[in-house]
């Protein structure tokens, strides 16, 4: 099993540009999760899915929109970048029940210029 | 809503020497869970203990316990016999069991010197 994946690992955008970061989980879970990470600021929670087709706000929801056409799949836009949005983004996925262990993917370092 | 505070933001500990890292929270759930994810400079986020909070006992994992106190609303993490490869940022975590949603610290910076 690959785990969770994420494409692209490094981005570079100038401010404005748009692009969509890929997340893919093998391992038929539940429950997705966007996250960025911050100096000093631990990880915040971005959006979340609970399923197909289902997306929720989380915490900094802000100009960033999700989509989850697919189970294995959740994607994460950003429509017209901004300097602030410089950060890593890490990919979650967890099955439901349990202990609600959540599984990481590998970050993706964003810089916008 | 929950809220999660690590008040060391670095520590430093010898190598084969025993660490602890502290960590509280807030909430008024009484389930819920509680992580301590490490983050190497690889960037990837590791599990490394987890404790049910309807669980008096303390969870171990190897070199790695936890000190527990649900009254205090307190959950400490203790490295024994510290190795070189424990230097990683170190994030303690809450998630309610109603719900998937995973609160972190801020993080403390871990250094094991040799």
């Amino acid at each position: 099993n690959a785990g969770v994946t994420q494409t692209p690992k490094f981005r570079v955008l100038k401010t404005g540009q748009s692009m969509t970061l890929l997340c893919a989980q093998d391992m038929n879970h539940e429950y997705m999760y966007w996250y960025r990470q911050d100096p000093g600021m631990g990880l915040r929670l971005i959006h979340y899915s609970v399923g197909e087709g289902t997306t929720a706000k989380g915490e900094v929801p802000d100009g960033y929109n999700v989509s989850r056409l697919k189970k294995q799949n959740f994607l994460l836009g950003l429509e017209s970048a901004a300097p602030s949005q410089t950060s890593v983004y890490f990919c979650a996925s967890s099955y439901y029940g349990g202990t609600y262990e959540q599984y990481f993917g590998p970050g993706t370092r964003l810089t916008v210029t | 809503a929950q809220t999660v505070t690590q008040s060391q933001p670095e520590m430093s500990v010898q190598e084969a020497e025993t660490v602890t890292l502290s960590c509280t929270y807030d909430t008024s759930e009484s389930n819920y869970y509680l992580f301590w994810y490490k983050q190497p400079p690889s960037r990837q986020m590791i599990l490394v203990i987890r404790q049910e909070a309807y669980k008096q006992q303390n969870a171990t994992e190897n070199r790695f316990s936890v000190n527990f106190q649900k009254a205090a609303k307190s959950f400490s993490l203790k490295i024994s016999d510290s190795q070189l490869g424990d230097t990683a940022m170190y994030f303690c975590a809450f998630s309610l069991t109603s719900g998937s949603r995973l609160t972190f610290g801020e993080g403390t910076q871990l250094t094991v010197n040799p």
